[in-house]
């Protein structure tokens, strides 16, 4: 069983529309939280990063944190083509230096 | 430069040969690490450099596989003897406080073994 899990989709859904990406993960050291952005035949690029448990906002992208289910999501709200992308999560443990990832999900937002 | 510059973009060699791909990072970034990423696998750790530590060679997959960082900056990742499970894209990153801060990702070198 991998560390990280993530459905990698792909997820398909129309301009506008509420999206939810989720994964799991069985390392309970875990403290670190990442979303990463990746383009096609570009590198990811850190878009959310949260600390422990609870909730962070960025403007339409609200990344969520449960520990007790070791449980994270990201929401994006009002969605764009241009959002249109693979979004990895990552994660870490305090005083580790290896960024577990997940394995991805291809989400496609339609005009 | 202003991000972080890897080399070649894309390789396309034969079974057998040696290859070597290139990772220039942010000047001042102490962490560097270099990851693989083939499809439908997400990224899969293979080295991490820290300053001066000795690296943390742990997800290297055989010992075909080996990286040097020279003076705390450029990176080199060499594949021997390549083989068609080693064709992917692979990714070199850096970061100023290693696994718990944000890395910057070059944009990959892709590997195709024939």
């Amino acid at each position: 069983q991998k560390e990280v899990e993530q459905d990698p989709g792909p997820l398909s859904v129309p301009e506008g529309a509420i999206v939810s990406l989720n994964c799991t993960y069985s390392n309970s050291a875990f403290q670190y939280f990442m979303w990463y952005r990746q383009y096609s035949r570009k590198g990811p690029e850190l878009l959310m990063y949260t600390y422990s448990s609870g909730n962070k906002e960025d403007g339409r992208f609200t990344a969520q944190v449960d520990k007790s289910s070791k449980y994270i999501s990201l929401f994006i709200r009002d969605s764009q083509p241009s959002d249109s992308a693979t979004y990895l999560c990552a994660m870490s443990a305090y005083g580790a230096q290896k960024l577990v990832f997940g394995q991805g999900t291809r989400l496609t937002i339609n005009p | 430069g202003a991000g972080v510059s890897q080399s070649p973009s894309n390789k396309v060699t034969e079974k057998g040969k040696d290859v070597e791909l290139r990772c220039d990072p942010i000047s001042g970034h102490t962490a560097l690490y270099w990851y693989r990423q083939s499809l439908g696998q997400g990224l899969e750790f293979l080295i991490y450099f820290q300053g001066n530590s000795a690296p943390d060679k742990s997800g290297l997959p055989s010992d075909r596989f080996s990286a040097e960082r020279t003076g705390g900056s450029v990176s080199t990742l060499t594949i021997q003897r390549t083989q068609q499970e080693d064709s992917a894209v692979y990714l070199c990153a850096s970061g100023a406080t290693g696994g718990i801060g944000e890395l910057f990702f070059g944009e990959g070198s892709r590997l195709t073994v024939l």
